[in-house]
Formats: structure tokens, C-alpha cells, sequence
């Protein structure tokens, strides 16, 4: 059974839509984050939840808005996508802040 | 800038050398871990070092952290074409507990 998993795997869309990213975690873990990888592989921590609550909220546009549904789940929703949100998307969680976190396979967005 | 950075940048060696990466970080952590990354998958974790550790071994994974000097290391040993890869480190920058990444050293292990 997969760990942390995401989908989709690749999502290709126009500039101005709006995309959503879901991701799952079955290891019972209580932090989960969301990560931003851009092609010179520099990865930023966007966001990061504990028990559903929002812990790390770093500088991040308001167009981007995570959502727990529950513990084992956070979706990462984009509003009016720009060309510069083209990365690779990567959810993660860990039991406490900051300690091993098991990361998902990534989702690779590409803005038009 | 981020907290942690990673050097060399870029590493190429035959199977069977050893391999040498290092961290440097800025303000204090609690803790220091080291990921790799295999060519368009997630980070898997490899080692995680307190502050108060100077050393820590996992296989033929040996991780130093030097606090004095801001610094860890990784060194894998007799090396394997798989360990192609990238290995980034990750700190928790001035103790905020927030993950803070750099940028990777990427790793060729030539068969």
C-alpha cells in the first residue's frame, strides 16, 4: 500500500484556471506539509498542517489555499494559475513537525 | 537564503569510491536530516541527527554534524550505480521546527 499518495500525477492546464492537487496519507501521522519544487530542484515548504490545524503558512500567494478534510487528508486548491506556478508539487507527512517525513511521488503542474 | 546548502553541487564517481556531501546552515536546529531523491520520485529519508549527536550511522550511510561549525556530512561508502541520485539536507531553521531544504548535491555513480 502506498504510503503518501497524490494525484494527479501530471496536471496540464491554461493560465487563469483553477486546479486542485489531493493528497492521502494512510500511516496515521499527525503533520502533514506541502512542498514546491522548481526546475533548478530548490524545494519550499508552502504549507503544513497538524490535526487538520494550519501550522506553517510560509510566504505563499493567497491564490494557493490548503484544505484538511481530516488528518489523513490535505488538498492543495490553485486559483487563477500563472506560469510561474509550473513545478512539481509534493506532499509529505511525519508523525511530529519536523521529523522523518515520508514525501509522495509529486504532482508535475505545467501552466500554458 | 535558505538555511541549509549543500556542496558540492554536482558529484560523479566510479562504483566503488566513496562519496563525500556536506550541509552548511546558518542559525541553530534542533535537528539535521539528510533525504535522497531518485530522478523524478519523492525524497525518502535517510538519517536524521540531533543537535546534541556528533555522528550516526545507517548502513554504508554515515552522517557527521559539526554544531560549532554549522556543517554535517554524508558519506556513502563503496558506492553502487544506484545511488545515483540527488541528496538534499534539511534543517529546521533558528529552532522554528519549520523544514527548511537546499538546494541538492546530485550524485552520478558511473557502473
Amino acid at each position: 500500500d502506498t504510503a503518501v499518495s497524490q494525484t494527479p500525477k501530471y496536471l496540464v492546464t491554461q493560465m487563469g484556471n483553477d486546479k486542485s492537487i489531493k493528497c492521502e496519507q494512510n500511516l496515521g501521522h499527525d503533520t502533514m506539509y506541502w512542498y514546491k519544487q522548481d526546475s533548478k530542484k530548490f524545494l519550499k515548504i508552502m504549507f503544513s498542517y497538524n490535526n487538520k490545524e494550519l501550522i506553517i503558512n510560509e510566504t505563499v500567494p493567497n491564490r494557493f489555499s490548503p484544505k484538511s478534510p481530516d488528518k489523513a487528508h490535505l488538498n492543495l486548491h490553485i486559483n487563477s494559475l500563472e506560469l510561474g506556478d509550473s513545478a512539481v508539487y509534493f506532499c509529505a507527512s511525519s508523525q511530529v513537525l519536523n521529523n522523518e517525513q515520508f514525501f509522495g511521488p509529486g504532482t508535475r503542474l505545467t501552466v500554458l | 537564503s535558505q538555511q541549509g546548502e549543500e556542496d558540492p553541487q554536482a558529484l560523479s564517481i566510479q562504483e566503488g569510491e566513496n562519496a563525500t556531501m556536506n550541509c552548511s546552515y546558518k542559525t541553530s536546529i534542533n535537528n539535521l536530516q539528510w533525504y535522497r531523491q531518485n530522478s523524478g520520485r519523492g525524497l525518502v529519508h535517510l538519517i536524521l541527527i540531533r543537535s546534541n549527536e556528533r555522528e550516526k550511522h545507517s548502513g554504508r550511510l554515515r552522517v557527521t554534524l559539526d554544531t560549532s561549525k554549522k556543517s554535517s556530512s554524508l558519506l556513502i561508502t563503496a558506492s553502487r550505480a544506484a545511488d545515483t541520485a540527488s541528496y538534499f539536507c534539511a534543517t529546521d531553521a533558528g529552532g522554528s521546527y519549520i523544514p527548511t531544504f537546499g538546494r541538492g548535491t546530485s550524485l552520478i555513480v558511473h557502473p
